[in-house]
């Protein structure tokens, strides 16, 4: 099946600072790719739709100015997480979908992310 | 009332045993729908996809749905302790691309 990779898959941050998290496809062009947050033991939440060249589509209640989304490419889609708190502590997982068909989805392996 | 809704769990069942895993969608008109296997650490891996009534088979997999009953299941035949993840239904509403709801997923574990 098709890869999708991110980068880093952990990353431990103070209070206050930023972190950048990578999504990409490694081997087909994604029209669009996904962000989702998972607490421990809780299903996955998505947070945001990325689609290449355009503004990201927010899900309710999630904060675009917090959750900043660039999908620069068909192959490459970044979540800055800004000013990071300790709740913000999650299992942050892409998926990229090429559009053709709805299986065509593929998840990356997910990131950690930590705030102290 | 939640878009897709699964049994929390745990369920238990010994190995060799039939597992049966059931989900309910809120949705008539969507249009496809998914079984995705989570280990505990890992990201979902995509087992079986569904879009028409009836069952659709995958080696120890089986897929069912009934859209009149907004139902779908998967069982797993000759359950192994390697079958031990929480399994998550997603759906796919037909009108939004790729966009899947998850239910919230239910932990299976296969006793040796």
């Amino acid at each position: 099946g098709a890869v999708v990779s991110q980068h880093p898959s952990r990353v431990i941050c103070k209070s206050g600072t930023s972190v950048k998290i990578e999504c990409r496809s490694l081997d087909f062009q994604a029209t669009t790719m996904f962000w989702y947050r998972q607490f421990p033991k809780k299903s996955l939440m998505l947070m945001a739709t990325s689609n290449e060249g355009s503004k990201a589509t927010y899900e309710q209640g999630v904060e675009k100015d917090k959750f900043l989304i660039n999908h620069a490419s068909l192959t490459l889609s970044t979540l800055t997480v800004t000013s990071a708190h300790p709740e913000d502590s999650s299992f942050y997982i892409c998926s990229a979908w090429a559009g053709t068909s709805e299986y065509e989805q593929y998840f990356g392996p997910g990131t950690r992310l930590t705030v102290t | 009332q939640k878009e897709v809704e699964q049994n929390s769990g745990p369920l238990s069942v010994p190995e060799g045993a039939i597992a049966s895993l059931n989900c309910t969608y809120s949705d008539r008109g969507s249009q496809s729908f998914f079984w995705y296997r989570q280990y505990s650490g890992k990201s979902p891996e995509l087992i079986m996809f569904i879009y028409s009534n009836g069952d659709k088979e995958d080696g120890r997999f089986t897929a069912q749905l009934n859209k009149a009953s907004q139902y779908v299941s998967l069982l797993i035949r000759d359950s192994q302790p390697s079958d031990s993840a929480t399994y998550l239904c997603a759906v796919n509403l037909g009108n939004q691309g790729g966009k899947l709801i998850f239910g919230q997923g239910t932990e299976l574990s296969v006793k040796p």
